[in-house]
């Protein structure tokens, strides 16, 4: 079955730092992995995903991630934070050719941005 | 309704008793999941209904844990004998069916177990 790790529990940054959030995924087929974002107060939304073609996928409000397949990781990057984007990220994957193909998410990875 | 609903939105209850939560999905999405959202577990994946195949019920936690989803809509999620580890935010999300679509999700239903 597929798992995801990721590996910052807990980040701070200033503003305008660069971020990027690990996400590390186990499982060895065809994936389709995201990122959502849960910012304080509101329910979980999704900020991009990757089915297939171009590896670099751009989301909204600036973010954008890597799928690399020989890394298993799908890292989230943004080249200069807001305060607006204190939030938590959450990592997902689902492996869509497989009987098994749920959506499993990480244990998410809390960003507080410093004004 | 516009979006996915559930409730009740807050609910505490006594060791010992059984709890139900509810999800009401957004019209004509076939997927359905129920997760667990507790400080330091992120998002526990508890169970999984996909149209009419048998349900994904891999991630609940003990036989106190069952779902059910009437019609393909409407989902129940009940906690029988609750117990204060049971304490967590519990959310329902939809997506339209298999594949890379997204995932919706309600608000949430708050269980405080005393």
């Amino acid at each position: 079955a597929q798992s995801v790790s990721q590996h910052n529990h807990h980040v701070i940054l200033s503003e305008a730092a660069s971020l990027e959030l690990g996400c590390n995924y186990s499982y060895g087929g065809t994936v389709n992995l995201f990122w959502y974002v849960q910012y304080p107060g509101q329910h979980l939304q999704l900020l991009l995903k990757y089915f297939s073609g171009d590896p670099l996928v751009k989301g909204i409000k600036g973010f954008e991630a890597e799928f690399i397949k020989s890394k298993f990781s799908f890292n989230l990057r943004k080249p200069s934070v807001q305060w607006s984007d204190t939030a938590e990220y959450f990592c997902a994957v689902n492996a869509p050719m497989n009987r098994d193909d749920k959506i499993i998410f990480g244990k998410g990875t809390r960003l507080h941005i410093l004004p | 309704g516009a979006g996915v609903s559930q409730s009740p939105s807050n609910k505490v209850t006594e060791k010992g008793k059984d709890v139900e939560l509810r999800c009401d999905p957004i019209s004509g999405h076939t997927a359905l999941y129920w997760y667990r959202q507790s400080l330091g577990q992120g998002l526990e994946f508890l169970i999984y209904f996909q149209g009419n195949s048998a349900p994904d019920k891999s991630g609940l936690p003990s036989d106190r844990f069952s779902a059910e989803r009437t019609g393909g809509s409407v989902s129940t999620l009940t906690i029988q004998r609750t117990q204060q580890e049971d304490s967590a935010v519990y959310l329902c999300a939809s997506s339209l069916g298999r594949g890379p679509g997204e995932l919706f999700f309600g608000e949430g239903s708050r269980l405080t177990v005393l």
